[in-house]
């Protein structure tokens, strides 16, 4: 079985100071790894995703994440945070062999970014 | 283009009542799921889709059923409501082999 444990309920950040948040993961085999952001009363929007390769891939609005797999980590970061930023951030497992692309997320962690 | 659409918005429902939830792609994905969220608890797969004339129970399918319609449409359906129901429900669909799944703008549901 799948799981990912973000650690953390909630972030606090001030602007313009670099942001990290948590993410660890178990799966058999190769994981493929996924950030997702919600804001208010939005669906979840994909971030960026690690599936092989480097193990720092940039996505979207200046975030990137770095795979860990010794630490079975992929921590999602961010050189300077915005309060633009603040929102609700999902990690996501799946494992290569699971079928119909089945994503195990996290519980979510809040990014609340202060001016 | 509009990506992934739900309908309805919102709704509340009596314990007992059935409604469907629909779900609309354009992208021409061939996977489609549905979840639920619930706070603290991220999201839960209720059912998916794998490809067009398949369906499969996810993680929490107790209560719902589902009919993947065509390529675009893929709708959940609540026999008789229960409060444990009340929840957010999400749409999404992905491409085959591609990974990323692509959200809708969410159905919120009330049972009392």
């Amino acid at each position: 079985a799948q799981s990912v444990a973000q650690p953390e309920d909630q972030v606090n950040v001030a602007e313009g100071n670099p942001l990290t948040v948590k993410c660890t993961y178990s799966v058999s085999g190769n994981p493929y790894l996924f950030w997702y952001v919600q804001y208010p009363n939005r669906g979840l929007q994909f971030l960026l995703k690690y599936i092989t390769g480097d193990n720092l891939v940039k996505g979207s609005y200046g975030f990137e994440a770095e795979f860990n797999k010794s630490q079975t980590s992929f921590h999602l970061k961010k050189p300077s945070a915005l309060v633009s930023d603040s929102a609700l951030y999902f990690c996501a497992v799946r494992a290569p062999r699971n079928a119909g692309n089945m994503l195990t997320f996290g519980g979510g962690t809040r990014l609340m970014v202060k001016p | 283009n509009a990506g992934v659409t739900q309908t309805p918005k919102f709704q509340v429902l009596k314990t007992g009542q059935s409604m469907t939830l629909q779900c609309a792609q354009d992208m021409n994905h061939n996977s489609m799921y549905w979840y639920r969220q619930d706070p603290g608890m991220g999201l839960r797969l209720i059912y998916y889709s794998a490809s067009e004339g398949t369906t499969d129970k996810g993680e929490v399918p107790n209560g719902y059923n589902v009919s993947r319609l065509n390529k675009r449409e893929f709708s959940l359906r609540l026999e008789s409501a229960a409060p444990s129901q009340t929840s957010v429900y999400f749409c999404a669909s992905s491409v085959d082999f591609s990974y990323e799944q692509y959200f809708g703008p969410g159905t919120r549901l009330t049972v009392t």
